[in-house]
This record gives C-alpha cells, sequence and structure tokens, in this order.
C-alpha cells in the first residue's frame, strides 16, 4: 500500500535554513503536500506541489520533488522561533473511488534562537 | 469564516461509555473527514463523506459510526470506548474529491479513555 516516511526531529538555529525531507511509495501521486501543526492545533496547510513540477516556491518556503526517487523536501529559508511545530508531508492519490491522502508521521522541527 | 469547528476540545471517558464527537464547517465544502492522530503513526482515516448524503469507510473504521447530518456537519460517534480509542481526533473537509482540492482541519478533539 501506500507509504509516506519522514524524518522524526530536526533541530536548526534561528536564521539557518531547514530542510525537511520526505519519501513516498505511490507512483500514481498526483499531488504533495506539507502540512504545519502547531502545538495544540490543528494541521494547517503550507504550500502543494503538483507531480509534475519540479520545484515551486512561496515566499520563503521552497519545494523540491523528485518523482524518479520519490522523495519530497520542503526548505524553511532563515527559520524563524515560530517555525517551530510538526510538519506533515502527504500525498494524494486514487484509491478505488477515493482520492486517498496519505499522511507522513510528522517531523518535529525545533528551532533554537 | 470559522472554517471547520470542532466539539468538544477535551473528554475523558470510562471504557465502554459513549460519546459523540461534533464538527462543522462553514466553507460549503461537499467533503469531509474524519482522522485520528496517534504519536508515531501520523493521522489515519477513520471515515469520510465525499458528499451529502453519502458516507464511506477509512483505515480504521472499526469501533466508530458517522453521520452526515447535512452539508456542513459530519459527526463521529463512539459507542462503547475503548483505551485504544485514545487519541486525537480531527475533522476535515475539502470542497470536492478533485486531485486538486485540499482538505482544511480543524483544531482537533482530544480523548481520553480511561
Amino acid at each position: 500500500g501506500e507509504d509516506v516516511e519522514q524524518s522524526l526531529f530536526l533541530s536548526v538555529r534561528e536564521g539557518d535554513s531547514s530542510v525537511i525531507n520526505c519519501t513516498y511509495t505511490d507512483s500514481s501521486s498526483t499531488y504533495l503536500y506539507w502540512y504545519k501543526q502547531e502545538p495544540g492545533a490543528g494541521l494547517q496547510l503550507l504550500t502543494y506541489i503538483f507531480s509534475n513540477m519540479d520545484m515551486k516556491q512561496d515566499q520563503r518556503l521552497t519545494v523540491l520533488l523528485n518523482k524518479k526517487d520519490k522523495h519530497l523536501s520542503l526548505r524553511i529559508a532563515d527559520t524563524q522561533t515560530g517555525d517551530s511545530a510538526i510538519y506533515f508531508c502527504a500525498e494524494k492519490g486514487q484509491s478505488g473511488g477515493y482520492q486517498k491522502v496519505t499522511f507522513g508521521i510528522g517531523t518535529k522541527l525545533q528551532v533554537i534562537p | 469564516n470559522a472554517g471547520v469547528t470542532q466539539t468538544p476540545k477535551f473528554q475523558v471517558l470510562k471504557t465502554g461509555q459513549s460519546m459523540t464527537l461534533q464538527c462543522a464547517q462553514d466553507m460549503n465544502h461537499n467533503s469531509m473527514y474524519w482522522y485520528r492522530q496517534d504519536p508515531g503513526m501520523g493521522l489515519r482515516l477513520i471515515y469520510y463523506s465525499a458528499s451529502e448524503g453519502t458516507t464511506d469507510k477509512g483505515e480504521v473504521p472499526n469501533g466508530y459510526n458517522v453521520s452526515r447530518l447535512n452539508k456542513r456537519e459530519f459527526s463521529l460517534r463512539l459507542e462503547s470506548a475503548a483505551p485504544s480509542q485514545t487519541s486525537v481526533y480531527f475533522c476535515a473537509s475539502s470542497p470536492g474529491q478533485g486531485y486538486q482540492e485540499t482538505q482544511y482541519f480543524g483544531p482537533g478533539t482530544r480523548l481520553l479513555v480511561l
């Protein structure tokens, strides 16, 4: 079945760049997402990329997609303490009649002042 | 717009008790979802409703029932709670089922079953 894998934890210093990586197995994935979850809150969509794109940039966020290797990354430039959160990678693919979204377990980003 | 709202925010139950988690969205979305989030497991889909009047099982439906009361509301019921159902429950909605349509999440309900 579909699987999405992420590392559990990343620690960076304020002002540095953060890179969060994700791998997925579903070759029929059409959209890939990054969600942010702050403590005690729900998931907030950060950005997404269509599977025929290699890169998407949105202000401090850069998403890179290597479809051949099924590897997705999220780069946060000039990381701030407010970026401390759990980041979920997710992919959408077809599962029967349903557009199934499969989530990774989340990467906890700790930003050190 | 409030987006997706969930009640209650936090609940403690004893084994065998029942309860209903409420979810409502004001974005006129057709599709709604219930997920549970457990440490080290990511989010797992319990049930979803592709449109008003339809519901379907997700990945982990056992022990749960749902009702799509109307277009706005989608409730999740635990008939006889078990400690294994201790989790954080998230409701989400999306405009539809198209590939380009993303899901919007509520703040979650934290459930502890003793």
